[in-house]
């Protein structure tokens, strides 16, 4: 029972490089969520996607894109990276649109920008 | 814009010192309201989920309740093992679907 993966769970740029961190979820959940966790702070919503084909942005988009390709995976990518995007990278997943219940966390990506 | 404050930033607590943790939001459209604990280096652990003002969840020490503005968690005796960083997060309806906004959660200290 895998839930959320995450990939890369480590990950050092350069300045100016870009990447893409992955994100697949094996429940069959519509929503899924891209944060970023600074040290010592809470999560900051990067984007958001409530099915697939629909992604809308969060608190802090500036910098990143995504993609859902499919209801199981959420790629954020990074088409130029910079030292302020250092930070832990946290993908997680909500059973159904509609309805508040539990959200599902991968084991998040360390991503240091240098 | 949604906005959820979490009070007070760090919590330094001896052990059997209950306390509570203060969680208010400013959203429309709640559809829940969630708390988690997160150790060092981990991701965030689920403990509660909220649905309606006067609705209360235990769990071993920990309590939560939820009025129309905001949700405490209250830790009662609590233990070393309780050192954690606690988050509280909103789930409310947008036109792009269901959005998630957490707080900037409290680190709590538990010392023997």
């Amino acid at each position: 029972n895998a839930g959320v993966t995450q990939t890369p769970k480590f990950q050092v740029l350069k300045t100016g490089q870009s990447m893409t961190l992955q994100c697949a979820q094996d429940m069959n959940h519509n929503s899924m969520y891209w944060y970023r966790q600074d040290p010592g702070m809470g999560l900051r919503l990067i984007y958001y996607s409530a099915s697939e084909g629909t992604t809308d942005k969060g608190e802090v988009p500036n910098g990143y894109n995504v993609s859902r390709l499919n209801k199981r995976e959420f790629s954020l990518r990074l088409e130029s990276a910079a030292p302020s995007q250092t930070s832990v990278y946290f993908c997680a997943s909500l059973p159904t649109a509609g309805v508040a219940t539990e959200a599902f966390f991968g084991q998040g990506t360390r991503l240091t920008v240098v | 814009e949604d906005q959820v404050t979490q009070s007070p930033e760090a919590l330094r607590l001896q052990e059997g010192e209950s306390s509570s943790l203060n969680c208010s939001y400013t959203v429309s459209g709640l559809r829940g309201l969630f708390w988690y604990r997160q150790d060092p280096g981990k991701g965030p652990e689920f403990l509660f989920t909220l649905y309606s003002a006067g609705e209360e969840k235990e769990k071993e020490r920990l309590k939560a309740t939820l009025t129309k503005k905001e949700s405490f968690l209250h830790i009662t005796a609590p233990k070393p093992e309780d050192s954690a960083t606690y988050l509280c997060a909103v789930q409310v309806i947008r036109a792009a679907g269901n959005k998630l906004t957490f707080g900037g959660g409290t680190r709590v200290l538990v010392k023997p």
